[in-house]
């Protein structure tokens, strides 16, 4: 099983430029999460998909974040315009089902906002 | 809402037994799971208690105990390569996603 893949697993963009991070789950798994982990602030859910609905968004900061899942295979999660307080690693996990104990995390992305 | 409390930092010697505690407040309980994290890695799932008690997995147990919203991660025979951040996180109030607390660095010497 090859895991949660993410792409690119390091991105270097300019302030106000837009941002697609990439998520492939583990086959089979139909729930999906986006994390995003700062010194900070620690490890935040952002979004949760179940069968590639979007559940709960509560923990998407604003409007200028937006995740989509077209299919059970791939997610996306875009900010538009980036600012450099978005700066941060993003997670994507994927578990089995909702009633399972463990999710299982991709590599993540790092991302620089300059 | 959820929110866990852990201490931010433990330091250990090779061959030594940690203890990292965790407290938490929930609307709603379900379990409270362990993940590891290695610098610039994916956190790692550990471990996971629904019920009071100690389960054990090799060097590393993991405790709960509800009526006291209280739990902790046990690392036995410690070494270097345990160095890493541990988080304890329980599921949100819809009992559909985790929520972490903010982890705890753990720095085993030699």
């Amino acid at each position: 099983d090859a895991g949660v893949i993410q792409s690119p697993r390091h991105e270097v963009t300019e302030m106000g430029q837009e941002v697609t991070l990439r998520c492939k789950p583990i086959s089979g798994h139909n729930s999906l999460f986006w994390y995003r982990q700062t010194m900070m602030r620690g490890l935040e859910l952002l979004i949760y998909f179940n069968n590639n609905v979007p559940i709960d968004d509560s923990g998407m900061p604003e409007d200028r974040f937006s995740a989509k899942m077209p299919n059970a295979s791939f997610s996306t999660l875009k900010i538009q315009p980036s600012e450099p307080r978005d700066s941060a690693v993003y997670f994507c996990a994927s578990r089995k089902r909702e009633d399972s104990d463990e999710q299982f995390f991709g590599p993540g992305t790092r991302l620089t906002v300059l | 809402g959820q929110s866990l409390e852990q201490p931010s930092e433990v330091t250990a010697v090779e061959g030594a037994i940690v203890q990292i505690n965790c407290t938490y407040q929930t609307s709603g309980f379900y379990g409270l799971s362990w993940y590891q994290q290695h610098d610039g890695g994916a956190p790692t799932f550990l471990s996971y208690n629904a019920l009071d008690g100690l389960e054990e997995t090799g060097r590393f147990s993991s405790f709960l105990s509800r009526s006291d919203s209280y739990g902790y991660l046990l690392l036995q025979e410690l070494q270097m390569k345990d160095s890493a951040s541990y988080f304890c996180a329980v599921l949100n109030q819809a009992g559909t996603a985790l929520i972490f607390g903010k982890g705890t660095t753990l720095s085993v010497s030699s």
